[in-house]
This record gives C-alpha cells, structure tokens and sequence, in this order.
C-alpha cells in the first residue's frame, strides 16, 4: 500500500525567504504522480504543483518548485520569496493510476513579517 | 464560476440523526470522490466513483453510503450519525484519462459536527 510521510508537523520561515517542506513516500507502483495542496485559513484546497514520476525534470511554478528524488522516494517543495499569502497547511499527495489519492499529514507554515 | 460545489457548508447533528451531503461539478469530470479531513490525520478517502454508475469503497467507509446520481453528482449519507464522525468533509473530482491524472479540484468542505 501506498504512504505519504511529512515528518514536518510546523514550519516557519521569514517573508521573503526560501523554505523547503519535505516529503516522503512509498509505492509499489511503477507510473504515478506527486503532488503538493495548499490549504489556507479559508479550508479550501489548491493544487500547488504536479509532478509525474516519469519525468526526470523537476516541476515548477512560478515561486513552487520540487525536488523530486525517484530512488530516495523523496518529493520536497520550495518557496522562494516567501509571503504572507503563502501561510497555509500543505499536503503533499501520491496518486496512482487507480486515482485514489494518498495524502500526508500535513505541515503549517507561517510566514513571519 | 466552474468547479465543485459542496452543501451544506456547516452542519450540527445529533447522535443518530442522519443527513446527506451533496456534490456537484460543471467540469465534465469522470472520477469523484469523498475524503474525511481530522486533525494530525490529513485526508483519508471514504468513498470514490470512478465513473457514472460505480462506486467503490476507500480506506474508511464505515458508516457511510454514496450515490453517483449522474456524472455531475456524487452525495454522501450518514445513516446514523455518531461523535466519531465529526469531522470536515470534502468532495473532489477529475479528469483521468487512462494512467494520466491531473490533479483533484476540491469542494471548499463541509465541517460537520455531531453532539
């Protein structure tokens, strides 16, 4: 069975620097995707950025971006330039090709001004 | 504006009380679902339906029964309401096209509290 692991409970990080949320997994499945969900004080949920397992090329947008490391199961997010719109919850997700998705735990991350 | 729309947004039950909430997408997708969001535990899926027509049990269905009414719509009933079900809940769907997956778009919840 497939797991998503975020070992980082809380985070805080300074406006306008960079922050790295960490993210790990496990799956018996050869084709998959990664992804990373924004959820700010309002409840709803963003989809952040989407990473497919075949690809080698990290997946970025804008100020988002991951290092996704296949062999180490390892998916992390960054945030450069950090705001004060960015404080959230952000889970991390592992979906296979049977569309449920596994979600992480979560981190919080305040943005100190 | 397209997406999913959940209701009720809040609701307040008693113990054995039942209620359904509804979901419904404009987007066209063929996959929806039904997660349970509690504290320290993240998302955990209750039901899904991977297209009209089926439906199919997630990681903690106990207590719970859906219906996939059309390919917009997808409830979820409470039967008998207990405290263990307070929680906030969220609709999803998709787009999937053969192994392409891209990506869930949420209903904004519903925080459902049982006394």
């Amino acid at each position: 069975a497939q797991t998503v692991t975020q070992s980082q409970p809380e985070m805080s990080v300074q406006e306008a620097e960079t922050v790295t949320l960490s993210c790990t997994y496990d799956t018996s499945e050869s084709d998959y995707y990664l992804f990373w969900y924004k959820q700010p004080p309002s409840r709803q949920m963003i989809l952040v950025i989407r990473q497919e397992a075949y690809k080698q090329q990290n997946a970025t947008e804008n100020r988002f971006s991951v290092n996704f490391q296949k062999a180490a199961k390892s998916f992390s997010l960054k945030i450069s330039d950090s705001q004060l719109g960015d404080a959230a919850m952000y889970f991390c997700a592992h979906g296979s090709g049977t569309y449920k998705y596994i979600f992480g735990t979560g981190t919080r991350l305040k943005v100190l001004a | 504006n397209a997406g999913v729309t959940q209701t009720p947004k809040f609701q307040v039950l008693k113990t054995g009380q039942s209620m359904t909430l509804q979901c419904a997408q404009d987007m066209n997708h063929n996959s929806m679902y039904w997660y349970r969001q509690d504290p320290g535990m993240g998302l955990r899926l209750i039901y899904y339906s991977a297209s009209e027509g089926t439906t199919d049990k997630g990681e903690v269905p106990n207590g719970y029964n859906v219906s996939r009414l059309n390919k917009r719509e997808f409830s979820l009933r409470l039967e008998s309401a207990a405290p263990s079900q307070t929680s906030v809940y969220f609709c999803a769907s998709s787009f999937d096209r053969g192994l392409m997956n891209y990506g869930y778009t949420f209903g904004s919840g519903t925080r459902l509290t049982v006394v």
